[in-house]
């Protein structure tokens, strides 16, 4: 069965970086897109970024544009957000998402989520 | 960026009434909106896609209309465990927008 578990989350302080983990298993991972949505206390959903199956494409939504980074490692089956200069408004659970590849659909599993919390 | 607001925010409703969300765009883009069903705790679930097409699996008295800028998910008869938070979500462009969510809660 398909599982996503990110890693990663955890306190950090207004300006540092942080560097989130998600280990893909139970489908072919290199034949996905791959998405980060988060989620802040009290607050909706919140896209963070794509990244195309072959790694050609990538989108970030503008709140994050120029700080997030998004990859993935194929050989470790693991998708990765590198996170700098973070501020408290990014403080959220970050759910690691995989994307169907079919109707043009964005979503269809979904992690956990690992929680983020920028403090000082 | 496309906005989408959704109301109401939150909606009372009791057990077999007719709910009905609306999803409202700030351009038009067709019929590529997706609604989500979200419960503390849990991963978001997919109901609707094309913003009528049912997922496989969902109950029959979800269903999904519209196009262009205006949407709508209707519950014709709403069940105990429907009682969540319900997203729209935009996949005709980036950066992806999902509205604000409406909660639906127990009167």
């Amino acid at each position: 069965q398909v599982q996503l578990v990110e890693s990663g989350g955890g306190v950090v302080r207004p300006g540092r970086s942080l560097r989130l983990s998600c280990a893909a298993s139970g489908f072919t991972f290199r034949n996905h897109a791959m998405h980060w949505v988060r989620q802040a206390p009290g607050k909706g959903l919140e896209w963070v970024a794509v990244l195309w199956y072959d790694e050609s494409k990538e989108y970030y939504a503008n709140s994050v544009k120029g700080r997030f980074s998004i990859s993935r490692d194929t050989s470790k089956n693991t998708l990765y957000l590198q996170m700098n200069s973070l501020r408290a408004e990014d403080t959220a659970v970050y759910y690691c998402v995989r994307d169907p590849g079919r109707d043009g659909l964005d979503f269809d599993y979904w992690g956990q989520g690992t929680l983020v919390t920028v403090s000082s | 960026d496309i906005q989408l607001t959704q109301s109401p925010s939150t909606l009372s409703a009791s057990v077999g009434d007719r709910v009905t969300i609306t999803c409202r765009a700030s351009e038009t883009f067709s019929s590529w909106l997706a609604w989500y069903q979200h419960k503390p705790g849990k991963a978001p679930k997919l109901l609707m896609y094309k913003a009528s097409t049912l997922e496989s699996g969902v109950p029959p008295r979800f269903s999904g209309s519209g196009s262009g800028t205006e949407f709508t998910l209707t519950i014709t008869s709403l069940q105990a465990d429907d009682f969540a938070t319900y997203y729209c979500q935009q996949y005709y462009s980036f950066p992806r927008t999902f509205g604000q969510g409406t909660k639906v809660e127990i009167k």
